[in-house]
Formats: C-alpha cells, structure tokens, sequence
C-alpha cells in the first residue's frame, strides 16, 4: 500500500527566502507525481507533474525533482513571495489512483 | 478552455438525507475521478470512472456510489448521510485513467451534514 509522507507539515518564512519542500513515498513503482497548491476552502491547482522516467521540471519559480529509487520529490522555490502562502500538497500515481501526503502548510511574511 | 466544474458550491443537509454532487469534466477528458478531502484524513480516494464506467473504488461504504453520462458528466450520491461525512469533495478530470496527462481538480462542492 503506497504511503506519501511531506515533511514539514508547516513551514513559515520570510519574503524572497528559497525554500524546499519534501515529499516521500513507499512504493516506487510509480506513474508519476504531481505537486498541487491548495488556497484554503478551494480545490487543487497542478502546479508540475514529472514522469517517473523524468528527474524534474520547471516551472517559473518552481522546481520539482523526483528520485524513485529513494522514494523522494523535493518541491523548490525560489524568491518565495506572500502569494505563495497556501498549502502544497505531493500525489503520488499508481495504475489505479493518485494517494495524497497531508501537505505542507505555507506561510511567506512580508 | 473551460475546467472542471462541480455544482454545487455548497451543501448543508440533515443527518439521515441523501445528497447528489455533480462534476462536469474539461471537454475531452473521459476519466473522472471523486475525492473526499477532511482535516483528519486528508485526500483519499473514492472512485474514478472512465467511458461510463467504475474502474477502481476506494475503501468507502456503499452508502457512496457514482455513476458517470455518455458526455463524461459525473455524479456521486451518498445516501443516509452521517456527520462525518462532512467535506470537501474534489472531482478531478483526465484524458484517460492514470497519470500520463495529470489530473485537473475542480474547486470542490463543500457538504455539510448538521
């Protein structure tokens, strides 16, 4: 049974700080995997998807890179900003479904 | 292009009532996949569909069953409702079942059972 963990469950920083959050995951045999940003009380906004024969992607600001071996993605941004306060949720795919860590709770102070 | 809209926004119901949500994926995409989203549990699966079809169910009583239209429209439905049923239900779209396109996630219909 694939289990997604993220770790911290809370993060809060200062404006233009990078930062990285962290994803992992017990079963490797993986599809693929999907950060989303959740704005509280709003649905799910896919921010990079990476192939499990990819490493990573980008995305602006953004930076995912996946490690199956390991069971591991890591979700960079760079010069974070106040709008990038919400909670990041990691997804893992299999061949049936997506299986959601808890996410981290985002919070960048002006 | 238009994406995944579920309707309603909102729900309150009482204890006991049954309640249909509806999930209206992007044009094209033939897998739709329901979400239940608590504090506690997080996101956990309830059942994907594709070409009318259940492919997979997740581990939820028969009180929530779906069902999906030949023009991809889906419906759950979840019967003799229960205070812990309380949520935000997320539907997501796919071209096809599994993750080679990603998931595209509408904004959620939020029940309330009182």
């Amino acid at each position: 049974k694939q289990e997604v963990t993220q770790i911290p469950a809370a993060l809060s920083v200062p404006e233009g700080e990078n930062l990285v959050l962290n994803c992992s995951f017990t079963d490797s045999a993986i599809y693929n995997l999907q950060w989303f940003r959740q704005d509280p009380g709003k649905g799910l906004t896919s921010l990079l998807l990476i192939q499990s024969s990819q490493r990573e992607q980008t995305s602006g600001r953004l930076n995912a890179s996946l490690d199956k071996s390991s069971g591991r993605s890591t979700l960079y941004i760079a010069a974070s900003q106040p709008g990038d306060s919400a909670t990041y949720l990691c997804a893992v795919g299999g061949s049936e479904k997506l299986v959601f860590g808890k996410g981290t709770k985002l919070t960048v102070n002006p | 292009k238009a994406g995944v809209t579920q309707t309603p926004r909102y729900l309150i119901k009482t204890r006991g009532q049954q309640v249909t949500l509806s999930c209206s994926p992007i044009s094209g995409h033939r897998s739709v996949s329901w979400y239940q989203q608590t504090p506690g549990q997080g996101l956990q699966f309830l059942f994907e569909y594709f070409s009318e079809t259940q492919r997979n169910k997740g581990n939820f009583p028969g009180r929530f069953s779906g069902r999906q239209f030949s023009n991809s429209r889906s419906e759950m439905n979840v019967s003799t409702l229960e205070l812990g049923d309380s949520a935000l239900y997320l539907c997501a779209s796919s071209l096809s079942p599994g993750l080679t396109e990603g998931y595209t996630f509408g904004s959620g219909t939020r029940l309330t059972v009182v």
